[in-house]
């Protein structure tokens, strides 16, 4: 039982490139979550999707797009990727209202140059 | 606006001494916390959780108290063992227009010395 797998787990990126993070869950669950980790700044909250076809804006969504086409995955897309994108990304889901245990997963270090 | 607080970024205890981890949030629309814990180059793993209509949760040696009206939230880990140092992240949940945002705070980095 693989639980959640982010894709890929480390990059470099220059600016200006453009890259999607992928995130895998086999657990049928219906909410997903993507978030920055910065020193100093916690966990802040990039997209979310409540099932499969849905997205929503969490609370540092600029410059980030996200698409859930399938219920088991949910990707995140820079278009245009910035320094300030520097930052180690987690995925999460959760298997119905954010009541739950969410189940992370094992993060992106992203380092744009 | 930070919607959970975690004003403590770091805290050190004893081996066998209580620690006390503090969370305050701003919405009154949550109705669930958690708490997840963190090592380094790990994701969170779930900890202990809380519904709004109660004011306590057990499990083990992790207590989690709720006081609705200061809108505060504090972990109880006793006794603290050094396997417990980790970063410890208060979050919280509800139904915010029809949809459901699970938001962190900023973490307290938990030291426990032998």
């Amino acid at each position: 039982n693989a639980g959640v797998t982010q894709t890929p787990k480390f990059r470099v990126l220059k600016t200006g490139q453009s890259m999607t993070l992928l995130c895998a869950q086999d657990m049928n669950h219906e909410y997903m979550y993507w978030y920055r980790q910065d020193p100093g700044m916690g966990l802040r909250l990039i997209h979310y999707s409540v099932g499969e076809g849905t997205t929503a804006k969490g609370e540092v969504p600029d410059g980030y797009n996200v698409s859930r086409l399938k219920k088991q995955n949910f990707l995140l897309g820079l278009e245009s990727a910035a320094p300030s994108q520097t930052s180690v990304y987690f995925c999460a889901s959760i298997g119905y209202r954010a009541y739950t245990e969410a189940f992370f997963g094992q993060g992106t270090r992203l380092t744009v140059v | 606006d930070q919607q959970v607080k975690q004003n403590s970024p770091s805290l050190s205890v004893q081996e066998g001494r209580i620690s006390i981890l503090n969370c305050d949030y701003t919405n009154s629309m949550f109705d669930y916390f958690l708490w997840y814990k963190k090592y380094p180059a790990e994701g969170p793993t779930f900890l202990i959780s809380i519904s709004s209509i109660k004011d306590k949760n057990e499990d083990g040696r992790f207590t989690v108290f709720l006081n609705k009206s200061a809108k505060h939230l504090s972990l109880h880990i006793v006794p603290s063992q050094p396997g417990d140092s980790a970063v410890y992240f208060c979050a919280a949940s509800g139904d915010q227009g029809g949809s459901e945002k699970l938001v962190f705070g900023k973490g307290t980095k938990l030291t426990v010395n032998p």
